[in-house]
């Protein structure tokens, strides 16, 4: 079965580039989601199939996956950019979230 | 637009059977490659999926909550309801439902309910 490692929290000064992974063995193999959820929110699609930005997502939010390792990229940190972050797969035939990483723009 | 809004009772005795229902628009469960799918996330805890029903009526269920879980549908009212067997207090958190698409990787969420918070407790 999957599990999917996410960094526990990942700080960012403002205005940087803030980087927050999901590993699992082969997970390049697998098509990775991204959500963005902010305190007493529902949690809001930010990346789908690794790379995708919904619309309304700003271009800052970038995403990739390949080999172990998704990864999710926002460039330009904004204060507003703070929030919990949580990847998201779909094995075989079942749904599966990593634990979470909580970014923090200092 | 595409809305959804979960609803169900706020507090549950454990061992009681707990029954959510999720209402929605915007979109129909009668088209082909829609789905509803139910996540939930304890106070202070990591997003757990758990279950989603499509629009052919296929189910699928987290592994490890199968055996109480049963998700079902009525697309004339635009609603899914999900019912969890057995609660105990571990199973207090917050239950979001959320559209979802069937893709060839894998579906993702979106859009969510704004979530339902049930406490289990005597």
């Amino acid at each position: 079965s999957y599990d999917l490692t996410q960094p526990l929290s990942v700080s960012v000064a403002l205005g940087q580039t803030a980087s927050i992974t999901c590993s699992e063995n082969n997970i390049g193999g697998k098509d990775v989601h991204w959500y963005q959820q902010k305190p007493g929110q529902a949690p809001v699609l930010v990346i789908y199939r690794n790379s995708n930005r919904p619309s309304g997502i700003p271009e800052r939010f970038s995403g990739s996956n390949s080999g172990n390792t998704a990864t999710l990229t926002i460039s330009r940190a904004q204060a507003g950019d703070e929030a919990d972050y949580y990847c998201q797969v779909w094995d075989s035939t079942t749904g599966l979230f990593g634990g979470g990483s909580k970014l923090t723009v200092l | 637009q595409i809305t959804l809004r979960e609803s169900g009772p706020t507090l549950v005795t454990p061992t009681q059977t707990l029954t959510l229902t999720c209402t929605f628009s915007g979109f129909s469960l009668s088209t082909s490659g829609v789905g509803v799918g139910w996540i939930r996330q304890p106070p202070g805890k990591a997003l757990e999926w758990l279950a989603l029903i499509y629009w052919d009526d296929d189910r699928r269920y987290s592994p490890s909550l199968k055996s109480r879980l049963n998700i079902t549908k009525d697309t004339s009212k635009n609603r899914v309801v999900l019912t969890m067997t057995n609660v105990d207090p571990v199973d207090t958190g917050t239950y979001y439902c959320a559209h979802s698409i069937a893709a060839p990787g894998g579906n993702w969420f979106d859009p969510w309910g704004q979530g339902t918070l049930v406490t289990v407790s005597s």
